[in-house]
């Protein structure tokens, strides 16, 4: 059973159309809940980290929230420049510093 | 202030060779973990290292190594390449101190084994 689900595996959206990416995780005794944003062929980019529940992080048209036992990431208005690959991540009690990868989501914004 | 760098940028090897990928973190940062990352996959843990010691070890066969030098940069070690090993492989830092532990990662090495 993998530890950390994300969905949808991929969001195609039109320029201005709001939705929102799912992560769902099993793990109990979260340490951090990380997400960030991967083009082809380069490194995952640090966008936001969340600790416990309720808390909320927003940047841009960005906005990361985290409830028990899942993690949003909103995206209001998207541009087409915000096509990528959307990655969450989560240090918890087990894993003892490194970071549990979901697969991720695959974003398209269409002008 | 630079952030993780990684080389080489692309390397291509053939089955049972031996490859060395190369990572310098971002300034005052102590600690390197290397992922592995397939294609359409998350990374996986490899690897951390901190002290010059590997701290911890994800489920990865002895084929894979590392090493830590006293300026903190890392290398990572395959022996005996599988194609099963082509794959962007990531190197991510993080000073161990600060317990928010967010890690920045590189633009990665993609390794092709043919």
């Amino acid at each position: 059973e993998d530890q950390v689900t994300q969905s949808p595996e991929a969001l195609r959206l039109q320029e201005g159309e709001s939705s929102s990416l799912n992560c769902s995780y099993t793990v109990s005794g979260l340490r951090g809940l990380f997400w960030y944003r991967q083009d082809p062929g380069k490194g995952p980019e640090f966008l936001f980290t969340l600790y416990s529940a309720g808390e909320e992080k927003e940047k841009e048209r960005l906005k990361a929230t985290l409830t028990k036992k899942e993690s949003f990431l909103h995206i209001t208005a998207p541009k087409p420049e915000d096509s990528a690959t959307y990655l969450c991540a989560l240090n918890y009690g087990g894993s003892q510093g490194n970071l549990i990868f979901g697969k991720g989501t695959k974003l398209s914004v269409k002008p | 202030d630079a952030g993780v760098t990684q080389s080489p940028t692309h390397l291509i090897k053939t089955r049972g060779q031996q490859v060395t990928l190369r990572c310098s973190p971002k300034s005052g940062h102590d600690t390197v973990s290397w992922y592995q990352q397939a294609l359409g996959q998350g990374p996986q843990f490899i690897f951390q290292y901190y002290e010059e010691e590997e701290r911890q070890r994800g489920n990865f066969p002895d084929r894979f190594s590392g090493h830590q030098f006293p300026n903190y940069s890392s290398e990572l070690n395959v022996n005996a390449l599988l194609l099963g090993d082509s794959a962007l492989y990531l190197c991510a830092s993080s000073p161990l101190a600060e317990a928010k532990n967010i890690q920045y990662f590189g633009a990665g090495t993609r390794l092709s084994v043919l």
